[in-house]
């Protein structure tokens, strides 16, 4: 089946320190998603990604589709203490509705 | 304030016993989702729904049930024959099954003892 692996699985870096997490689908997605999840919380959803090589972004995060639609990323600039948790990428393949979720990449911050 | 409202928070039950988990939303959204978390995994798909009385099974929906006779709610069932129920359960809604983002509750956290 459709699978979404996420890397790095834990990431811990200093305050003020750039974070990039990486999706992977083995087949090509018509869309992805991304979530943050805070610890002890619920997903929030982030940003949606839909167009091959579109890139995206929020204040520090920077959000990018791959060429294929098989990749993205997640990328944070100079990470703060508020952006502790667990980020989620999930994608949709073609007519299958079912969102598929990684396993997520849990980051902590040290001030 | 919209949102969607997923009770109790806690749960404790006793094996064998079977569970119902109570999702409300008053977003006025189609599609409904059940997703289960386990320490260090992404969310598994149980059950969605994109229209009342109308429901598919996930990608582990074996020892669950669920029903959709009023739009704004999705109550899931745990059964006994749930091998492994202990988990943090969540219920997620969007506008269409196809469309855009989904909207979590909090959560419930089940522990069978």
């Amino acid at each position: 089946g459709q699978q979404v692996m996420q890397i790095p699985q834990y990431q811990h870096v200093q305050e003020g320190e750039d974070f990039t997490t990486y999706c992977n689908s083995s087949t090509t997605l018509s869309n992805i998603q991304w979530y943050k999840q805070r610890p002890g919380g619920h997903p929030v959803f982030l940003i949606q990604l839909v167009k091959s090589g579109e890139v995206k972004k929020q204040k520090r995060l920077t959000f990018q589709f791959g060429e294929a639609k098989k990749n993205s990323s997640l990328h944070i600039t100079a990470t703060q203490t508020t952006d502790v948790g667990t980020y989620f990428c999930a994608g949709i393949k073609g007519s299958n509705y079912k969102l598929t979720f990684g396993k997520g990449t849990l980051l902590t911050v040290n001030p | 304030d919209g949102g969607i409202t997923q009770s109790p928070k806690y749960l404790f039950r006793k094996e064998g016993q079977n569970v119902t988990l109570s999702c409300e939303q008053n977003l006025n959204h189609d599609a409904m989702y059940w997703y289960r978390q386990d320490p260090g995994q992404g969310l598994r798909l149980i059950y969605y729904s994109q229209i009342v009385n109308d429901f598919q099974k996930g990608d582990i929906a074996e020892g669950y049930s669920v029903s959709r006779e009023k739009k704004e709610s999705f109550p899931l069932t745990v059964t006994s024959a749930q091998k492994n129920p202990t988990a943090f359960y969540l219920c997620a809604s969007s506008t269409a099954l196809t469309v855009g983002e989904l909207f979590f509750g909090e959560g419930s956290r089940l522990t069978v003892l």
